[in-house]
């Protein structure tokens, strides 16, 4: 069964800061792999989309990267800004199911 | 491109109630999905459809909940009874799957309250 995993559950870091979040899944067996934003309330919304072939991409301030041998994912947010608060959540579609499974999410914080 | 839609944005509602939620995919997408979110269980997949035809199932957590995909624009998801611990937010998803490459799209989703 696959299971998605994200360190840290919370972090809070000042403006400016670049920062990391860490995405890791059991079985190495996927399509692809997607980040959402999700902010209190609200439904989620699509950040990064990494095909299974693929090794990085990028949207802005936003880089996630996709390690399939070894089951991680990291998102790297630069430049970090109050309006980056939210929840992040890594979810992987594992082959032949074409379902999403998802870690329990980041929330993350930046302080002015 | 309105987006995936939903309906209701809030619902409360006593238990043994009736409750239908609906959600509108975005034109084109072949497959849905309905998902729920709990502080204590996180996003769960409860079902999904391809073509509208129920593929998976085995999430939908007993036999008060049933789902509906009647047309390529349209799908329900059904509480009959409801119970309190149903109370959670319900996600719906639209995606088009092209090969491998599948992004998801979600909807606002739908706040219920069983009291």
């Amino acid at each position: 069964k696959q299971e998605v995993t994200q360190i840290p559950a919370a972090l809070s870091v000042p403006e400016g800061e670049n920062l990391v979040l860490n995405c890791s899944f059991t079985d190495s067996a996927i399509y692809n792999l997607q980040w959402f934003r999700q902010d209190p309330g609200k439904g989620l919304t699509s950040l990064l989309l990494i095909q299974s072939s693929q090794r990085e991409q990028t949207s802005g301030r936003l880089n996630a990267s996709l390690d399939k041998s070894s089951g991680r994912s990291t998102l790297y947010i630069a430049a970090s800004q109050p309006g980056d608060s939210a929840t992040y959540l890594c979810a992987v579609i594992i082959q032949g199911a074409q379902k999403l499974v998802f870690g329990q999410g980041t929330r993350l914080t930046i302080n002015p | 491109d309105a987006g995936v839609i939903q309906s209701p944005r809030h619902e409360v509602t006593e238990m043994g109630q009736e409750v239908t939620l609906r959600c509108k995919p975005i034109s084109g997408h072949n497959s849905l999905f309905w998902y729920r979110q709990t502080m204590m269980r996180g996003l769960e997949l409860l079902i999904y459809f391809n073509n509208n035809v129920p593929i998976d199932d085995s999430g939908m957590p007993e036999d008060r909940f049933s789902a509906k995909m009647p047309n390529a624009s349209f799908s329900t998801l059904k509480i009959q009874p409801s119970e309190p611990r149903d109370s959670a937010v319900y996600f719906c998803a639209s995606s088009l799957a092209r090969g491998t490459s599948y992004g998801y799209t979600f909807g606002s989703g739908t706040r219920l309250t069983v009291v």
